[in-house]
Order: C-alpha cells, then sequence, then structure tokens
C-alpha cells in the first residue's frame, strides 16, 4: 500500500460539466502522475508533477489540467467533460520511499454522457 | 516518438505450462523498464529493470532486460489460475524535474485454464 487514495472512485456526469478528480497521498512522494487506461490503448500520461506548482504535459492532455498546491494532492480537472473522456484514470506516485519505483492508486472510474 | 510494444497481445494456456510474454522499446532517454500484473484494478508492481542481462525474479516470475537489443521478456514457469491477468510492460524515460514518465505497452492478456 503506497498510501495513494483516489476519489471519486466512481462517477457519471454529463457532457459539458466539470469534473475533478482527486488523489491524495500520505507519505510525502514528490512525484505524482495522472493516467488513463482505454481498450486497445493501454496507460497513457495525461500529467505530471515533480513537485508543488511544478507539472508538465504527458501524451494525452489536451482538455485536461492539473494543479498541485501542496505535496499531498493532486487534482485532475476537465474543464468541460465529453465522451471520448470516459474512462478509468489512475493516479501513481513515486518517491524515494518507493525505490523509485511507480505505484498506482485503485483508479477513478468517469462515464460522460 | 516513444514506442513499447508488447507480444503476443493475448495468450490461453492450461496450469503447469510456462509463459514467455515480450516487450520491446524505442524510447529516448531510457531510465528502466518495468512490469506490472493487473486484475481488473490497480497494477500491481512485479520488476524493475535497469541493467542489461540481469535476471530478475520472484517465485514463479522472472525477467530480463537486453538494453542492445531494446526488449524485456517475462517468464512464468507452472502457471496457474492465479496468474491470470493483464501483464504490462513500461519504459521509463526522463521527463521535467529529472522525474521518469512511463510510457506503457498495450499490455498482454494472460489466461490460464484449469
Amino acid at each position: 500500500d503506497a498510501g495513494i487514495t483516489q476519489s471519486p472512485r466512481h462517477k457519471v456526469t454529463e457532457t459539458g460539466t466539470p469534473v475533478t478528480l482527486r488523489c491524495h497521498q500520505t507519505e510525502n512522494h514528490r512525484y505524482m502522475y495522472w493516467y488513463r487506461q482505454d481498450p486497445g490503448h493501454g496507460l497513457r500520461l495525461i500529467h505530471y508533477s515533480y513537485g508543488v506548482k511544478d507539472t508538465d504535459k504527458g501524451e494525452v492532455s489536451d482538455g485536461y489540467s492539473v494543479s498541485r498546491s501542496k505535496t499531498e494532492d493532486f487534482l485532475l480537472t476537465l474543464e468541460s467533460a465529453t465522451s471520448s473522456q470516459t474512462s478509468v484514470y489512475f493516479c501513481a506516485i513515486r518517491g524515494p520511499g518507493t525505490g523509485n519505483t511507480i505505484y498506482f492508486g485503485e483508479g477513478s472510474w468517469l462515464t460522460v454522457v | 516518438e516513444d514506442k513499447v510494444v508488447q507480444s503476443p497481445l493475448s495468450l490461453v494456456v492450461h496450469e503447469g505450462d510456462t509463459v514467455t510474454l515480450n516487450c520491446s522499446y524505442e524510447v529516448t532517454n531510457f531510465r528502466s523498464l518495468l512490469w506490472y500484473k493487473q486484475e481488473k484494478k490497480a497494477p500491481t508492481f512485479l520488476f524493475m529493470l535497469t541493467s542489461s542481462g540481469i535476471e530478475k525474479k520472484s517465485g514463479r516470475l522472472s525477467s530480463i532486460l537486453d538494453k542492445k537489443e531494446l526488449f524485456s521478456i517475462l517468464n512464468i514457469t507452472a502457471t496457474q489460475t492465479g496468474d491470470s491477468a493483464v501483464y504490462l510492460c513500461a519504459v521509463e524515460a526522463s521527463g521535467s524535474g529529472n522525474t521518469g514518465k512511463l510510457i506503457f505497452g498495450q499490455g498482454t492478456t494472460l489466461q490460464v485454464k484449469p
């Protein structure tokens, strides 16, 4: 258990509404990541953070923004949800305490109708 | 463009069989290669490989990396039904802030029949 909590775990929302997913960690890890997983595409990196207020884009960042105002929380926001953003979203962390290995949270299932 | 390719995409075997899963990659600024097992929930970490030719082993699972030929294999001996899962290969490449970002393959779905 790498001390990662994702919320909400399941959400159904309507097209055009904003959605925020939260990743909370208790181990003070520096690096945090957001991935999405879709059939046929595997896991794809959306955004990642290498410190408070330090973030960068991954390969599928369009339509998503992130914020990290404190070490323990990494927020993923869909400004205006679309059906193509229906997916499973995984938060991940990495740090010295993990042997520099990346560990994943339990996932957030998002359905945009 | 960075790329990780796994093969086969799916595999069905019987208990007791030995399986070999393949992962090839084309990544700039390679740092490490990781294997994960996923059973309908979060991926769970299996191995991290950074050096060529050194086998990592955990019970019936083992893995090795060839940095010259840019591939890795994951072996599972004496398979059990509990080994049924999607096996994910990921390569870590250097990114901003000296952090690594993982690039995943599509995964290999393994089904082990009794």
